[in-house]
């Protein structure tokens, strides 16, 4: 089986402008989650979709947003970008609701100039 | 709210030694641990993992860690390091029937020649 799949892996952008990223999961896999990565606040959880719904958003403003599709797939969008949005944004697979099932894709890494 | 703390930002080791990587959690109802580890420019891939039963959890490359109720920790242990263990560890927590995981800063594991 594929892994999980992260587009782009590298994305440069400048302040005020929007971005997407997207995510596959593994085949099977109902239930995606993101997560933000910097050095100074570790890994933080944004949001989790299982089935097309937003079922668990972490405390981040309201410019993060994402979405699923009906195929699983997963987008996240932030718009109004910061320097302070630069950062490893990671998504996470799992077959249904068991939160020890995630399997993580590599990472889009984000740099907001 | 549930935290994790990982007490050590980086711990340095020299190769064939013993390594003990710490974590304690916070919660005041049961919960699921982790641990994850990061390689350079990749994605976090699950190392280990305590649901229930034996408190004591191995992974397949010979790390192990022991969940302690009483102490509220989950520290991962390694009897020998090898070089390839060069990564970055993450302890995480879940509450039993939440569905997000709540990860540690990271400890940085440097092995020495």
């Amino acid at each position: 089986k594929a892994g999980v799949t992260q587009t782009p892996r590298y994305l440069i952008k400048t302040r005020g402008q929007q971005v997407t990223l997207s995510c596959s999961p593994i085949s099977g896999h109902r239930s995606v989650s993101w997560y933000q990565q910097t050095p100074g606040q570790g890994l933080q959880f944004l949001f989790e979709y299982f089935s097309e719904t937003q079922r668990n958003k972490g405390n981040f403003p309201g410019r993060f947003s994402g979405r699923q599709f009906s195929n699983s797939r997963s987008e996240m969008n932030v718009s109004t970008l910061e320097l302070g949005d630069s950062a490893l944004y990671l998504c996470a697979s799992s077959p249904g609701q068991r939160i020890d099932e995630q399997f993580f894709g590599p990472g889009t890494r984000l740099t907001v100039l | 709210a549930q935290s994790v703390t990982q007490l050590d930002s980086q711990v340095p080791v020299f190769e064939e030694a013993p390594v003990e990587l710490r974590c304690n959690y916070s919660s005041s109802v049961s919960v699921y641990l982790f641990w994850y580890v990061q390689y350079p420019n990749q994605g976090l891939q699950l190392l280990l993992k305590y649901l229930s039963g034996s408190t004591l959890v191995e992974s397949i490359n010979g790390f192990e860690a022991e969940f302690n109720k009483s102490q509220t920790s989950f520290h991962l242990r390694k009897p020998s390091v090898h070089i390839s263990d060069t990564a970055e560890y993450f302890c995480a927590v879940s509450v039993m029937g939440d569905d997000k995981i709540i990860f540690g800063k990271g400890t940085r594991l440097h092995i020495l020649p």
